[in-house]
């Protein structure tokens, strides 16, 4: 099956600096890849995704970069903010179904 | 929130007894989902659900049964909860749009087995 490995399981940053973690999957024919931001007694929330047909997504201060050959993809935080502070999880999946298989999360936080 | 409510929210209950969790929607979406979430592991899929009566395992279904006998509703069951079954329980749905399927997730249960 899937698997996908994030990194950095930690990362602090200074409030006004770039952050950005990294995600590699095994599975060639996964298509779909979303990000979640989860604050601390809350459901992951989708910040941004991209689909294998190109290969980044910008929205406001988050990006995201896709590359298939090498098989991982990034997201990319500017001007990073203290309310940006949360885990952060990437994900895969292929086929219709939609199954996600998770990284294991990367803990942001920023310093004001 | 896409329409997801999950119950109870929180349970506290003990060893060897049954837990359902519940997982309603009311957007009539073809697919819908049960992970857990623990320390260390991020999320993993139990089950899923591609239509009433239409179900399937995910990577951790041992000890987990689900059914779905309307489209609304998508129940995970714990025949004899475990310890090791203490955890939070989210349920998602997959919301179809031109651009392709997104994956949205509910408040989340939160089980503790004593």
């Amino acid at each position: 099956g899937e698997n996908v490995e994030q990194h950095p399981s930690t990362l602090s940053v200074q409030e006004g600096d770039s952050a950005v973690i990294k995600c590699t999957y095994s599975d060639s024919a996964s298509n779909y890849f979303p990000w979640y931001k989860q604050e601390l007694g809350k459901r992951p929330q989708l910040i941004i995704d991209i689909r294998s047909n190109v290969g980044e997504k910008k929205d406001q201060r988050i990006a995201v970069t896709l590359n298939k050959t090498a098989k991982h993809f990034s997201l990319h935080i500017t001007e990073t903010q203290p309310e940006d502070s949360a885990v952060y999880f990437c994900a895969a999946s292929k086929g219709s179904n939609y199954k996600l298989t998770f990284g294991k999360g990367t803990l942001l936080t920023v310093n004001p | 929130d896409a329409g997801i409510t999950q119950s109870p929210r929180h349970k506290v209950t003990e060893t060897g007894t049954p837990v359902t969790l519940r997982c309603h929607q009311t957007e009539n979406h073809r697919y819908m989902y049960w992970y857990r979430q623990d320390p260390g592991h991020g999320l993993r899929l139990i089950h899923y659900s591609y239509g009433v009566k239409d179900t399937d395992k995910g990577e951790v279904s041992d000890g987990y049964s689900v059914s779905r006998s309307k489209t609304e509703d998508f129940l995970l069951t714990l025949e004899s909860a475990t310890s090791s079954q203490t955890s939070v329980y989210f349920c998602a749905i997959s919301e179809s749009s031109l651009s392709g399927n997104t994956i949205y997730f509910g408040e989340g249960s939160w089980l503790t087995v004593v």
